[in-house]
């Protein structure tokens, strides 16, 4: 099974500031990537799939890059609504298993 | 309009089984493509997939929890049903259903109901 290793595990930002988030896969998932933003009390969002596509609605402030087993999730200028959790998906190892990251928790500095 | 939302106990007792329903509207389990999860998440911890049923009957499943589910669609109810078996306190969680999204190759999930908790204890 693939294992998706995300960090930092929190990251303080102030608002207007960016945010890099990571993620690495144990092996190659290509670009079979995905990315969410869950808030307290919600289900998740996707925000990026294909590791740079942005799903219907996402704000242009997100963008996603990477390959193989390296990924990342930038936020730019980070908006009140932004702060969350992320977790990253991988969707190339199939079969056996879509598997999550463990999230990156950003706070308001 | 895309919903989904999740129904069945609050509270199981350790060795039992769990049957959660998935209600769904605004898409059908009979169009080419189309697919429903399940996906987890403990109190304070991440997100875990359990299983995905296609429109094609396909059936996908956690290699770590596969021996204890099953998944099943009605379609003309617009339901999928989740059945975990020998729960454990460890299964705490509040359990999603959500939509995969349509795109080709893409097995991500687009819309999420709102969960349900489901605690396990004696």
């Amino acid at each position: 099974e693939i294992v998706m290793t995300q960090s930092p595990a929190a990251l303080s930002v102030s608002p207007g500031e960016g945010a890099t988030l990571s993620c690495r896969a144990s092996q190659s998932v290509s670009s079979s990537l995905a990315w969410y933003q869950q808030k307290p009390g919600q289900a998740p969002r996707l925000l990026i799939y294909g590791a740079s596509t942005r799903a219907t609605g996402i704000p242009a402030r997100f963008s996603g890059s990477g390959s193989g087993t390296e990924f990342t999730l930038t936020i730019s200028s980070l908006q009140s609504e932004d702060f969350a959790v992320y977790y990253c998906q991988q969707y190339d190892n199939w079969p056996p298993a879509l598997t999550f990251g463990g999230g990156t928790k950003v706070e308001i500095k | 309009q895309i919903t989904l939302k999740e129904s069945g106990p609050t509270l199981v007792k350790p060795t039992q089984t769990l049957t959660l329903t998935c209600t769904f509207s605004g898409f059908s389990l009979s169009t080419t493509g189309v697919g429903v999860g399940w996906i987890r998440q403990p109190p304070g911890k991440a997100l875990e997939w359990l299983a995905l049923i296609y429109w094609d009957d396909d059936e996908r499943y956690s290699p770590s929890l596969k021996s204890r589910l099953t998944i099943t669609k009605n379609t003309s109810k617009n339901q999928v049903v989740l059945t975990m078996t020998n729960m454990d306190p460890v299964d705490t969680a509040t359990y999603y259903c959500a939509h995969r999204t349509p795109i080709t190759m893409v097995r991500a999930f687009d819309y999420w109901g709102q969960g349900t908790l489901v605690t396990v204890s004696s």
